[in-house]
């Protein structure tokens, strides 16, 4: 089964760090690129980073740029996004997300999704 | 960066009606359009990709169109399951731009 899960999300102060990772299986991992797509509550989707299959090429989102990291272990069959410097703005569901050749990049594979709350 | 502007908002119709949201890039994107559905709590759907082509399992009464900078959803007949918010995204490259969204209800 085609899968992802994310985990490490939480409560986290302003200034502080989290970093969320994102379990891939059920589908050759190493030859995918992988997004993260955030939604703040009651907000629409916000397409955030992506990184391409051996991870010599990402891009973000000019929110997040210079404070986000997205990263992947294709041994592992993971992604991660380091997130630093966190604002109230960056609460959000975070998903990871790709899509398979038949989609040709648009997102037929999301996870569930891992909440994070940047509070005092 | 190519901005995704959708209309309307928001928008109310009864059952058996036909539906239609738009979805206008600020560039021209061929046809790298996609479609997905949120119901709420729930994570997104891909229902349409390459603007106008269903994606396996989805109903035939929603269709997209279009190619270039103006796109169309269109639900042939409303359910009472197709409440949701509807999104277009752009992926021909980064940033893949969501639009604002979409909210219909019955």
């Amino acid at each position: 089964e085609v899968q992802l899960v994310e985990s490490g999300g939480g409560l986290v102060q302003p200034g502080g760090s989290l970093r969320l990772s994102c379990a891939a299986s059920g589908f050759p991992f190493s030859t995918y690129w992988m997004h993260w797509v955030r939604q703040a509550p009651g907000k629409g989707l916000v397409w955030v980073s992506r990184i391409n299959t051996d991870g010599s090429n990402t891009v973000y989102v000019d929110s997040v740029k210079g404070r986000f990291t997205i990263s992947r272990d294709n041994a592992k069959n993971t992604l991660y996004l380091q997130m630093n410097s966190l604002r109230a703005e960056d609460t959000a569901v975070y998903y990871c997300a790709s899509g398979t050749p038949v989609t040709r990049g648009a997102f037929d594979i999301w996870g569930p999704g891992t909440g994070v709350t940047v509070s005092s | 960066d190519i901005q995704m502007t959708q209309s309307p908002s928001s928008l109310s119709a009864s059952v058996g009606d036909r539906v239609t949201i738009t979805c206008r890039a600020s560039q021209d994107i061929s046809n790298s359009l996609a479609w997905y559905q949120q119901k709420s709590g729930k994570v997104p759907k891909l229902l349409i990709y390459a603007a106008s082509t269903l994606q396996s399992g989805v109903p035939s009464r929603f269709s997209g169109s279009g190619s270039g900078t103006d796109f169309t959803l269109t639900i042939s007949s409303l359910q009472p399951e197709d409440v949701a918010t509807y999104y277009c995204q752009k992926y021909n490259s980064a940033p893949r731009t969501f639009g604002q969204g979409t909210k219909v209800e019955i």
